[in-house]
């Protein structure tokens, strides 16, 4: 049973306009929520995170939205760059002394200069 | 600051050969995991340690072992290695200390092996 869900394998959008990625979970449990950025024959990398008492966070133009009613998360990128191409994942952690990750199965953006 | 070192990066085995792929982190983390990455199936965890000595299973640990006999290192052996254990392996960590409760994991660069 996959508990996070990430259903568009691929994304392609202009440089300049936004990006967003979307994220769905099952598992009322989670608490914390994580988005990473991994490029080809590199290890994935932190990107940015959301706790589940706030409903928003930025940094710079990124920005990471919950929804904890809907169960959903989106990550925004506003500008797209080319730079930003790469595979983005998902992943969500249960709070306490749980430091386990679990991950969606990733979405491939490709920003077209 | 190496942060999270995997070694080999590539590895070609025939079925049922064993070995041992490395992982070492000199940021003092007490956790450390290891994963696997699969075309359309994202990053499975495959075994975990909260600090050495510790070790817990997974996702998915059938054909896995580890040990963490010290804070930097936590070796992933494939004791008799399957065409199924094709996959990209990702070591990573983080620190556990309380006064950073939401420390994000750092991950290597990875291990791509390939049983024949």
């Amino acid at each position: 049973d996959q508990q996070v869900k990430q259903n568009s394998p691929s994304l392609s959008v202009q440089e300049g306009r936004i990006s967003i990625l979307n994220c769905d979970y099952t598992n009322s449990m989670f608490d914390y929520f994580l988005w990473y950025k991994k490029y080809p024959a590199e290890g994935p990398t932190f990107l940015i995170s959301i706790s589940s008492i706030k409903d928003k966070n930025e940094d710079g133009r990124f920005t990471v939205f919950l929804n904890k009613s809907a169960k959903h998360l989106s990550l925004h990128i506003v500008p797209s760059q080319p730079g930003d191409s790469a595979v983005y994942f998902c992943a969500a952690r249960i709070g306490g002394s749980n430091y386990k990750l679990t991950f969606g199965k990733g979405t491939l953006l490709t920003v077209n200069p | 600051n190496a942060g999270v070192t995997q070694t080999p990066k590539f590895q070609v085995l025939k079925t049922g050969q064993s070995m041992t792929l490395q992982c070492a982190q000199d940021m003092n983390h007490e956790y450390m995991s290891w994963y696997r990455q699969d075309p359309g199936m994202g990053l499975r965890l495959i075994h975990y340690s909260v600090g050495a000595g510790i070790t817990d299973q997974g996702e998915v640990p059938n054909g896995y072992n580890v040990s963490r006999s010290t804070t930097e290192d936590f070796p992933l052996r494939l004791l008799s290695a399957a065409p199924s254990q094709t996959s990209v392996y990702f070591c990573a960590s983080r620190t556990t200390r309380p006064s950073r409760p939401n420390s994000p994991l750092h991950f290597g660069n990875g291990t791509r092996l390939t049983v024949t």
